[in-house]
């Protein structure tokens, strides 16, 4: 069965600085996706990035990037120029897309709130 | 551009009662899905369809009824809440990109 680990329950991080979120994950699929989720205090799920498993390059958003390494099944999430808004917790999300219905439910972390100090 | 809409906010009931939860997205797609999010836990799969008429159970299905008689809506049921079922709920619908989420029913069952 696919997992995903996020081992930072907490992390912070100074304003304007940069922070890197860690995550890993554990599948034999081939086809797959990888997602960041923020979710504020107002408990809105909002999709930060994105990240399709068959291509190599690593997805950017703005201030926000992944550093994807597939053979060590490790997707982090990297904010620069942190900005208060950013706080939130964030959630590492899998999931794969091939055959039967299943395979296209997400997978969770369990998530790590950040923390941005002015 | 309502995406995916779910309603109540917020919820309180007694244990025992019935409520049902409503979802539904206007983006067409075939798979929906509810979670619920417990503090230290992430998001849990309770239960799932991949289009209309069809439905299946996700991690902790127990306690809860689902059925998808349209693509647009997806209710889910609770028959007799329990204190255990105490949590926030989410409603997604996907496509093969990403998954959009409905803002969240907090829920507390007394």
């Amino acid at each position: 069965a696919q997992t995903v680990t996020q081992s930072q329950p907490e992390m912070s991080v100074q304003e304007a600085e940069t922070v890197t979120l860690s995550c890993t994950y554990d599948t034999s699929e081939s086809d797959y996706y990888l997602f960041w989720y923020k979710q504020p205090p107002s408990r809105q799920m909002i999709l930060v990035i994105r990240q399709e498993a068959y291509k190599q390059q690593n997805a950017t958003e703005n201030r926000f990037s992944v550093n994807f390494q597939k053979a060590a099944k490790s997707f982090s999430l990297k904010i620069s120029d942190s900005q208060l808004g950013d706080a939130a917790m964030y959630f590492c999300a899998y999931r794969s897309w091939g055959a039967g219905g299943s395979q296209g439910n997400l997978i969770f972390g369990k998530g790590t709130k950040l923390s941005v100090k002015p | 551009n309502a995406g995916v809409t779910q309603t109540p906010k917020f919820q309180v009931l007694k244990t025992g009662q019935s409520m049902t939860l409503q979802c539904a997205q206007d983006m067409n797609h075939e798979y929906m899905s509810w979670y619920r999010q417990d503090p230290g836990m992430g998001l849990r799969l309770i239960h799932y369809s991949v289009g209309a008429g069809i439905t299946d159970q996700g991690e902790v299905p127990n306690g809860y009824n689902v059925s998808r008689s349209t693509t647009e809506d997806f209710p889910l049921r609770l028959l007799s809440a329990a204190p255990s079922q105490t949590s926030v709920y989410f409603c997604a619908s996907s496509s093969r990109q990403a998954a959009f989420f409905g803002q969240g029913t907090r829920l507390t069952v007394v």
